[in-house]
């Protein structure tokens, strides 16, 4: 079945380093792939998101590029900061014939920025 | 506006107890989705519904898990004869439509002893 792979953490940064955050997936259609973020004691958001090949997902300073070649979906941040600490989740959307976006999670990746 | 909401946040059980977890949806959102998150892993789909209707229920790990949403709003999430493996974080998630952005609860942490 569909799977995402991602990159375990804990990813430890300074603040206003460059981040990267690799995930590749696999899957047998043409998924939308996403990127989640859940800080501290609050529940999963959206951070971005990509539905078709070469598509840019941008958010917040945060981008990612849908990579068909390469089936993968990098997270990515020129500067981090303080704030940016959380744990990232890369995810994808099967677009079969389920009638609805059913998620599938990589296992997350912790990110912690220090001043 | 008010976000998805859940009750409670943390339930500790005996093993062999049964156990409830609620999920308040956004107001007007017609979709409505369960998962199940591990410690360390991240969330697994549990099912999905639609208005009243339970379209996909492919995720629910065995038929000890159970759930409903009679009016279309508000769902339960039931686990019976509660398990130690069942220990984790439940989360819902709904959204306007199938294919539109899913809003996360802040979870129910469930623990079993």
């Amino acid at each position: 079945g569909d799977s995402v792979t991602q990159m375990e953490g804990p990813v430890t940064l300074s603040e206003e380093a460059f981040l990267t955050i690799n995930c590749t997936y696999t899957a047998t259609g043409y998924p939308s792939l996403f990127w989640y973020v859940q800080y501290p004691g609050e529940g999963l958001q959206l951070l971005l998101k990509a539905t078709k090949a070469d598509d840019k997902g941008s958010n917040k300073g945060f981008e990612a590029t849908y990579r068909k070649e390469t089936t993968s979906f990098h997270l990515e941040k020129g500067s981090v900061q303080v704030s940016d600490s959380a744990v990232y989740f890369c995810a994808l959307s099967d677009q079969g014939n389920t009638g609805f976006q059913k998620l599938v999670f990589g296992t997350g990746t912790r990110l912690l920025v220090s001043p | 506006g008010a976000g998805v909401s859940q009750s409670p946040r943390y339930k500790v059980a005996k093993r062999g107890q049964d156990v409830a977890l609620r999920c308040d949806p956004i107001s007007g959102h017609v979709s409505l989705f369960w998962y199940q998150q591990a410690l360390g892993q991240g969330p697994e789909f549990l099912t999905y519904f639609q208005n009243e209707a339970q379209l996909d229920k492919s995720g629910l790990p065995s038929d000890r898990f159970f759930a409903e949403r009679p009016e279309g709003s508000v769902s339960t999430l039931k686990i019976q004869r509660t398990q130690q493996e069942d220990s984790a974080v439940y989360l819902c998630a709904s959204t306007l439509g199938g294919w539109e952005t899913q809003y996360f609860g802040p979870g129910t942490r469930l623990l079993v002893l």
